[in-house]
């Protein structure tokens, strides 16, 4: 255990529908990143935040997706009209300087 | 994208063996991290090799990096069975400025047969 959560650990929805993820951090970082990692391949980086600000968002991040960390504290990720391609695992991790990673959601759209 | 890349993509071995994975990378770093994932779990953090060492330990973790190759590799001595998984090299390049996030390699499946 890393102490970082995720929840849920896995989601399966049909195509089209909306689903959120939560992603709650070791708490005195102040650094947090989603990834998504797709079958036999590393993880890809998504967003990252420090604090409550959105600093960096990858290409990979449509705009069907969005994510936001208020207060500083937990992180939800939201993917909007859901599509095949994205099912994957969406990893989260928080960081001071080595980055600490959740257990993952996995997610597949039907 | 992927920047590391990790060799072999399989490996299987006797527990007791020694195993080694490499990893490259194509850009300046900061530094490299190695994980460790379980099938279907979240990564685990191995050892972190700042871009000023050349080798670090840890149990029975080595680690080496080169920077002038871009260059690293892992090697796990006297396996166990339970060091079956997938392993992944990751660099937070210079590149990446304040994020700092992780390029990571499409890892090194590790199977240790008893």
């Amino acid at each position: 255990d890393t102490g970082v959560s995720q929840d849920p650990r896995h989601k399966i929805t049909k195509r089209g529908q909306n689903v959120t993820f939560r992603c709650d951090p070791i708490s005195e970082h102040n650094r947090l990143y989603w990834y998504r990692q797709t079958l036999g391949q590393g993880p890809e980086f998504l967003t990252y935040f420090q604090n409550e600000a959105q600093l960096e968002k990858s290409r990979l991040l449509s705009d069907r997706f969005s994510a936001e960390r208020p207060k500083g504290s937990f992180s939800t990720l939201e993917i909007q009209r859901t599509e095949q391609g994205d099912s994957a695992m969406y990893l989260c991790a928080s960081s001071d300087y080595e980055q600490f990673f959740g257990p993952g959601t996995r997610l597949t759209v039907l | 994208s992927q920047q590391g890349e990790e060799d072999p993509q399989a490996l299987s071995i006797q527990e007791g063996e020694n195993a080694t994975m490499n990893c490259s990378y194509k850009t300046s770093i900061n530094n490299l991290q190695w994980y460790r994932q379980n099938s279907g779990r979240g990564l685990v953090h191995l050892i972190l090799i700042r871009s000023n060492e050349r080798e670090k330990h840890s149990g029975r973790l080595r680690v080496t990096l080169d920077t002038s190759k871009k260059s690293s590799s892992l090697l796990i001595t006297a396996s166990r069975a339970a060091d079956t998984a997938s392993y992944f090299c990751a660099t937070d390049a210079r590149s990446s400025g304040s994020a700092r996030q992780l390029t990571f390699g499409s890892g090194t499946q590790l199977t240790v047969l008893p």
